[in-house]
C-alpha cells in the first residue's frame, strides 16, 4: 500500500531564502507523485507532478521537485521564497487505480 | 472551463439534520472523488467514482454517510443524521482517466460544514 510522510508540519523561512519541503513515500509499484498547494479558504491546486522520465520536475511559481528512487523521496524546493508562497503544501502519491494518498501537509510561513 | 463546482460553500446545521453537499465535476472527467479535511486527520478520501460507479468507499466513516453519482456531471454526498464531529471541509475533485490517470486531481473550493 502507498503512503506519504511529510517531515515537518510547519516550516518558516525568510523572504528570499531557499524553500525545502520534505516528502518521503512508500510504494510497492512505480509511483506517481504530486505536490499540491492550498491557500487559505481554497481548494488544492496542483504544483507539479512526477510520472515517468526526467526525475527533476518543474512546476508553477518557480517550484521544482526531484524524484529520488533510492531515497524514496520527492522533496519540493524553490530557490527564493516570496511572501505569496505562504500556504499549506501537500505531497501525494497516486496508485494505478487513481486513488490519491496525501501526506499530512506542511504549512509554509514566509517572514519579511 | 469553470473547474469543479461545489455547493454550498458554507453550511451550518444542527445535530440530527440531514446535510447534502453537491459537486459538478469538470466536463469530460470520468473520475470523481470526495475528500474530507480536518485539523486532526488531514485529508481523508471518503469515496471515489469511475464512470459514475463507486469504486472504493472504504473511507466513508459510517452508514450515516452516503454518496451518489447519478450522471457524469453531478454527485452528492449526504450525511443523515449529522453530528458535530462531522464538522470539516469537504472537497470534491475530478480527474480524467485512461492514460491521463497521472494527471492528478482538480479540486473544488470545498464546502465548510459546521454541525452545532
Amino acid at each position: 500500500a502507498q503512503s506519504v510522510t511529510q517531515l515537518g508540519s510547519h516550516v518558516s523561512v525568510s523572504e528570499g531564502a531557499l524553500v525545502l519541503l520534505r516528502c518521503n513515500y512508500s510504494s510497492s509499484v512505480p509511483p506517481y507523485l504530486f505536490w499540491y498547494v492550498q491557500y487559505p479558504n481554497q481548494g488544492l491546486q496542483l504544483l507539479l507532478k512526477y510520472t515517468t522520465g526526467a526525475t527533476l520536475v518543474k512546476g508553477i511559481n518557480g517550484f521544482e521537485a526531484e524524484f529520488k528512487k533510492s531515497e524514496t523521496s520527492f522533496h519540493l524546493t524553490k530557490p527564493s521564497a516570496h511572501m505569496s508562497d505562504a500556504a499549506e503544501y501537500f505531497c501525494a502519491v497516486q496508485n494505478q487505480g487513481g486513488k490519491l494518498i496525501f501526506g499530512q501537509g506542511t504549512e509554509l510561513s514566509v517572514k519579511p | 472551463d469553470a473547474g469543479v463546482i461545489q455547493s454550498p460553500r458554507h453550511e451550518v446545521t444542527e445535530m440530527g439534520q440531514e446535510v447534502t453537499l453537491r459537486c459538478k465535476p469538470i466536463s469530460g472527467h470520468n473520475s470523481l472523488f470526495w475528500y474530507r479535511q480536518t485539523m486532526m486527520r488531514g485529508l481523508e478520501l471518503l469515496i471515489y467514482f469511475n464512470n459514475n460507479v463507486p469504486i472504493d468507499d472504504s473511507g466513508m466513516p459510517e452508514d450515516r454517510f452516503s454518496a451518489k453519482m447519478p450522471n457524469a456531471s453531478f454527485s452528492t454526498l449526504k450525511i443523515q443524521p449529522s453530528e458535530p464531529r462531522d464538522s470539516a471541509v469537504y472537497f470534491c475533485a475530478s480527474s480524467p482517466r485512461g492514460e491521463a490517470v497521472s494527471f492528478g486531481l482538480f479540486f473544488g473550493s470545498g464546502t465548510q460544514l459546521s454541525v452545532l
